[in-house]
This record gives structure tokens, C-alpha cells and sequence, in this order.
């Protein structure tokens, strides 16, 4: 229940694709998802974040996807550049923000951007 | 601006040795901080909550004599692996919240020969 299952592990995109990273969740008691970045030897830098009452939720080249019925929410990057390229993780948390460290993380996307 | 700052980056010790590694909050304070362990190619864990003035919160399995955690002040908090093995060598995250999401270091690659 308190596992977030992500897909795919691996993904490489062609500069100027879409990249889509996918995301699944059990626990209805999650209120908090977000996404983060990770470059190799760095600590993971949030990237965007939603709450189960919106769908969709866009900044800049980034959207999340929301599906509370189906539990899943999924990672969209449109016009994927090569300085993308990075390990991304989706996470959930019962507390907004994941203030209270509580946030499980899925198994991470390792994301290369071709040129 | 607000940043959490985390040393050192990296670290080889010999088993059987100690090794500490030391969080810290800039320009902002943290009465509470979390350390995360990843395994390579692998997610993150949390390990531990540190409390400022209080005792360290510790995740089911993670073992408390092994890591210590002190949160020595408002901004610093530091964990300690003692007597360090192979099987400890790892990837150490903290990460402190600030403004309603969590801040993390960028980690402490630690290598035990």
C-alpha cells in the first residue's frame, strides 16, 4: 500500500520529443505528488508538484497528469532538450509539501535526451 | 537564498571507522531534518527524522546504535556511521523543509573499504 511504482526505468527521447514517465500509486491517503529532478551526484531538486483535486497541473515545458480514479499520475515533458537529461523520480506523501519527510519515492526514470 | 548544504560530498573510510556527516540549513532554520540512504540506480529511503532538543526518529529497520543522528541546533544536524562496513557504502541525502516542501542536500557519497 505504501508503494509508488514508476515506469519506465529507462527512457531516451530525440531533442524536441515529448517525454512521458508514469506513475502508480495504492494508498488513497496520499495528498502530495510531486516530482524530482536528479543529476548524478546531486540531491533531487523538486520539480512540480499536484494534489488529487486538480488533473492537470503545467509550468513551462512540464505537466503533470492526474488520474484519481485509476490512481496514477504521469510526468510530461514537452519540446525534451538534452540538458533534460537526468534521473526523474514521482513521489507521494499524506502531508502537503512533504514537509514531514514522510514521502515515498518511485524507483526513478533515467531520462537521455538525444541531440 | 534558502539552501541545505551538506559535507562532505564524498568520503572513503576503511571498515570499522566512523564517519560523520553534517547537514546544514542556510539562511534559514530546520527544528526538523530527514536523512535519506540510496542504493545506486535505486530510490530514496528515509532512514531517520533528526529533532532539534530531541531524540531522532527512526524508520523500521534502520539501525539507531549504527546511525547516529544528532541535531546539534537549528541548522545543523549530523549523522554518524559507526563502525562502518562494506554494506554501508552508500549514497546519504538530509533535506530540511522550508515554505511547505522539502529542500535536499546534494548528498554524501560514502565508500567503505
Amino acid at each position: 500500500q505504501q508503494q509508488v511504482k514508476q515506469s519506465p526505468q529507462s527512457l531516451i527521447v530525440q531533442k524536441g520529443g515529448i517525454s512521458i514517465i508514469n506513475c502508480a500509486y495504492e494508498n488513497t491517503a496520499f495528498d502530495y505528488f510531486p516530482w524530482y529532478q536528479q543529476f548524478p551526484g546531486k540531491g533531487p531538486a523538486l520539480l512540480i508538484a499536484i494534489r488529487p483535486d486538480v488533473s492537470e497541473k503545467k509550468e513551462g515545458r512540464f505537466t503533470i497528469s492526474f488520474n484519481k480514479s485509476a490512481k496514477q499520475f504521469s510526468l510530461h515533458i514537452m519540446d525534451s532538450q538534452p540538458g533534460d537529461s537526468a534521473t526523474y523520480f514521482c513521489a507521494a506523501s499524506p502531508n502537503y509539501g512533504g514537509s514531514q519527510g514522510n514521502l515515498i519515492f518511485g524507483k526513478g526514470t533515467k531520462l537521455s535526451v538525444k541531440p | 537564498g534558502a539552501v541545505v548544504s551538506q559535507h562532505p560530498s564524498w568520503v572513503i573510510c576503511k571498515s570499522g571507522t566512523s564517519v560523520k556527516i553534517e547537514c546544514r540549513s542556510l539562511d534559514f532554520q530546520a527544528t526538523t531534518m530527514f536523512w535519506y540512504r540510496q542504493f545506486p540506480k535505486q530510490s530514496l529511503m528515509l532512514m531517520a527524522t533528526s529533532n532539534e532538543g530531541s531524540k531522532a526518529t527512526y524508520e523500521q529497520g534502520v539501525e539507531k546504535d549504527k546511525f547516529l543522528i544528532n541535531h546539534a541546533s537549528l541548522t545543523l544536524s549530523t549523522l554518524t556511521v559507526t563502525s562502518a562496513h562494506p554494506e554501508d557504502s552508500s549514497f546519504y541525502i538530509c533535506s530540511a523543509p522550508r515554505t511547505g516542501q522539502l529542500l535536499f542536500g546534494n548528498g554524501t557519497r560514502l565508500t567503505v573499504t
